[in-house]
C-alpha cells in the first residue's frame, strides 16, 4: 500500500540553525500539507500546497518557514532560523480526491 | 472551546468493553474525520463521515454525526489492548479551499488487558 514517508525521523538542531524536513508524498496525490504537534498538544495546520504553490497557510507559518516541491517527488519544509518553540513533531500529509494520508512525522528538537 | 473538541480527555476501560469518544465543533463542515495516534507516532486515518451522512461503520468502529448539534461520536466496540492510543477528530471546513484539517485535542484511550 502506498504511504507517505518522511526523513529524518528525528532531527536535533541548535537555535538559530536552518533545518529542512523532507517528505515524499504518495505519487499520484495533488495536495500536500504540513502540520505540527507540540508535545502533548493538538495537531496544528501549517500550510497547504497545490499546483506548485502555497494555497493556504496558518498564522504559525511566518517568514521563517518555507515549502518547496523541488522535483516530482519530494516536498520539503524549511525553517530558516529555528527557535526553541519550534520543537515539535512535524507531519507531512498528502491527498488525492479523498482523505489525507499522513507520514510518520519528524521529531524536531531545538536546543 | 475550539473547533474539534473531544471529550473525555482521557478514558480508561477494560478489554472487551466499548469505548465512546465525543467531538464537538463550531463551524459548518464539509466532512469530519477520526484519526488515531499511537504514542509518539504518526496519525492513522480511521474513518470519514460526510456532512450529509448520519452514521458510518467500519469494522469495530461506528461514527455518528449530528450536524444540528455540531457533534460526532466514535464508538469502538469490544475494545482490545491494541486500541490504546489517542483519538482525534478533525474537521474540514465547508468552503475550505484545500481541505485543511482542524484537529481537536484528542481523547487518550487506555484499554487494560
Amino acid at each position: 500500500e502506498p504511504e507517505v514517508t518522511q526523513t529524518p525521523s528525528h532531527q536535533v538542531t541548535q537555535m538559530g540553525q536552518e533545518v529542512i524536513l523532507r517528505c515524499v508524498p504518495i505519487s499520484n496525490h495533488l495536495y500536500f500539507y504540513w502540520y505540527r504537534q507540540i508535545l502533548g498538544q493538538k495537531v496544528e495546520f501549517l500550510v497547504s500546497f497545490y499546483n506548485n504553490e502555497i494555497s493556504e497557510k496558518s498564522e504559525i507559518f511566518d517568514d521563517q518557514f518555507s515549502v518547496e516541491r523541488p522535483d516530482g517527488s519530494n516536498f520539503t519544509l524549511k525553517i530558516r532560523s529555528t527557535k526553541l518553540e519550534d520543537s515539535a513533531m512535524y507531519f507531512c500529509a498528502s491527498r488525492g480526491l479523498g482523505e489525507q494520508y499522513f507520514g510518520p512525522g519528524t521529531r524536531l528538537t531545538v536546543t | 472551546s475550539q473547533q474539534g473538541e473531544e471529550d473525555p480527555q482521557a478514558l480508561s476501560i477494560q478489554e472487551g468493553e466499548n469505548a465512546t469518544m465525543n467531538c464537538s465543533y463550531k463551524t459548518s463542515i464539509n466532512n469530519l474525520q477520526w484519526y488515531r495516534q499511537n504514542s509518539g507516532r504518526g496519525l492513522v486515518h480511521l474513518i470519514l463521515i460526510r456532512s450529509n451522512e448520519r452514521e458510518k461503520h467500519s469494522g469495530r468502529l461506528r461514527v455518528t454525526l449530528d450536524t444540528s448539534k455540531k457533534s460526532s461520536s466514535l464508538l469502538i466496540t469490544a475494545s482490545r489492548a491494541a486500541d490504546t492510543a489517542s483519538y482525534f477528530c478533525a474537521t474540514v471546513n465547508y468552503g475550505g479551499s484545500q481541505g485543511n484539517l482542524i484537529f481537536g485535542k484528542g481523547t487518550k484511550l487506555s484499554v487494560k488487558p
